[in-house]
């Protein structure tokens, strides 16, 4: 069965430093997102890409961070500079197109920054 | 502004007995809605979905969420609950046509607890 996929699990990083999380979306789907969950706390939006731009993003996604889709098939987010607070799980998702489609999830990228 | 609501932060179940977590949405349009679980440490995994048609849906291991449009409710069902179903429980709805928007609003999640 298709599924999305992310690297690394898991990433330590010092505060301050850039760090950009990889996503391999399923290949027939069209829309792409990212959300994050800090540690105990709920899913939260962070961005939907569509058509090679952003379609929608959350107060969340400040100019810290970015997001690219440098080949067909990967889907990356960037953090710029990142904070103690940006420590988190990631997870990308993506969907085919229409409305009438659920966004598949990857297993996440937790975020350590130190 | 469309919104879910979980009112049950934790939820503690013997095991073999029957379960019941609440969902409550608020959204202008149709609502598509899912239920999605989350086992320690990893990803989410989709249970079960409504879209439209037959209110009571049936989705993987054995779970079953029915829609009320009229409680704006989609409460997710087990009629008997299994160890390896302790997990948090993430109650979300999509983007739909005229909704405006494209993105999945979770709530706050439910973690399940089974005790032997």
């Amino acid at each position: 069965e298709p599924e999305v996929t992310q690297t690394p699990s898991h990433q330590v990083t010092q505060m301050g430093q850039e760090v950009i999380l990889r996503c391999v979306p399923i290949s027939n789907h069209l829309y792409f997102y990212w959300y994050r969950q800090i540690l105990g706390q709920k899913v939260e939006f962070l961005v939907s890409f569509y058509n090679n731009e952003i379609s929608e993003k959350s107060e969340i996604f400040d100019d810290q961070f970015s997001v690219e889709r440098p080949d067909g098939s990967n889907f990356t987010l960037k953090i710029r500079s990142t904070k103690l607070e940006d420590s988190a799980m990631y997870f990308c998702a993506s969907r085919m197109d229409g409305v009438n489609t659920e966004a598949f999830f990857g297993q996440g990228t937790r975020l350590t920054v130190v | 502004a469309q919104s879910v609501t979980q009112p049950d932060i934790h939820i503690t179940v013997s095991e073999g007995a029957s379960l019941e977590l609440r969902c409550n949405y608020s959204y202008g349009a149709t609502p598509y809605l899912f239920w999605y679980v989350q086992s320690p440490g990893q990803g989410l995994q989709l249970l079960l979905k409504y879209f439209s048609g037959d209110t009571l849906v049936q989705g993987i291991k054995g779970f079953e969420a029915e829609f009320k449009r009229s409680q704006s409710s989609f409460n997710l069902r087990k009629p008997s609950v299994h160890w390896s179903d302790a997990a948090e429980y993430f109650c979300a709805v999509g983007p739909s046509l005229g909704s405006g928007t494209y993105k999945y609003i979770f709530g706050t999640g439910t973690r399940l607890k089974v005790l032997a």
